[in-house]
């Protein structure tokens, strides 16, 4: 099984800030990563799927980067409303599997 | 507009079993594998189940094999998850879910979620 390591577990940043996400596979998953962000008694919101394509819709602050093992989500400007918990999972094989999350909070 | 709609979540015993049912709407659901997403009380996301648009294959995860059993029905656009044995680690809210492999976008559409909670 493919275990999806994330991190941090916990980020604290101002609005404007830049920051990045990170997200590693035990084994490689080529391209077959998303990244998803939730809010607090809401259901995952698809950003990023193919490791760096932006989902319809989703702001271009959002981007995606790596291949085979390391990945990164990287929000270039954060606003109010980016302020959750975001995921990586990846779709290369089953059992799919999700990273642990990260809780991006207002410094 | 794709729609997800899940129902069935409640309380249950130890032991007991309950099913979760998902309505979809706004696509050609015979054309998609779909998935059931489970998220524990303040915790992460966990995949549970998957099947394709044909219902051929079906994948668990380990911690529910053997317990659970994914189903859909094509004409009714319905999505199950019939579970049994339950116990309290099953406690959560379960997500239906849809992957799109025409454009390899992952899990893309997810419903509102449905809590099931295992407590004597």
């Amino acid at each position: 099984d493919i275990q999806m390591t994330q991190s941090p577990s916990t980020l604290s940043a101002s609005v404007g800030d830049r920051v990045t996400i990170t997200c590693r596979a035990s084994q490689s998953i080529n391209i077959w990563l998303a990244w998803y962000q939730q809010k607090p008694g809401k259901a995952p919101r698809l950003l990023i799927y193919k490791a760096s394509s932006l989902e319809s819709g989703v702001p271009s602050r959002f981007s995606g980067s790596g291949s085979g093992t390391e990945f990164t989500l990287t929000i270039s400007s954060l606003q109010p409303d980016d302020f959750a918990t975001y995921y990586c999972q990846q779709y290369d094989s089953f059992p799919y599997s999700f990273g642990q999350g990260t809780k991006l909070e207002i410094k | 507009e794709v729609l997800l709609m899940e129902s069935g979540g409640g309380l249950v015993k130890p032991g007991g079993s309950l099913r979760l049912s998902c309505a979809a709407s706004g696509f050609s659901f015979s054309g998609y594998n779909m998935n059931w997403v489970r998220q524990a009380p303040g915790k992460g996301l966990e995949w549970v189940s998957s099947i394709s648009g044909s219902g051929d294959y079906i994948y668990y995860a380990d911690s529910v094999k053997g317990r659970f059993t994914i189903s859909r029905d094509n004409a009714k656009n319905s999505l199950y998850l019939q579970m049994n044995s339950l116990r309290a680690e099953d406690t959560a809210v379960y997500y239906c879910a849809r992957r799109d492999d025409y454009n390899n976008r992952g899990v893309d559409y997810w419903g509102q979620g449905t809590l099931v909670t295992v407590s004597s």
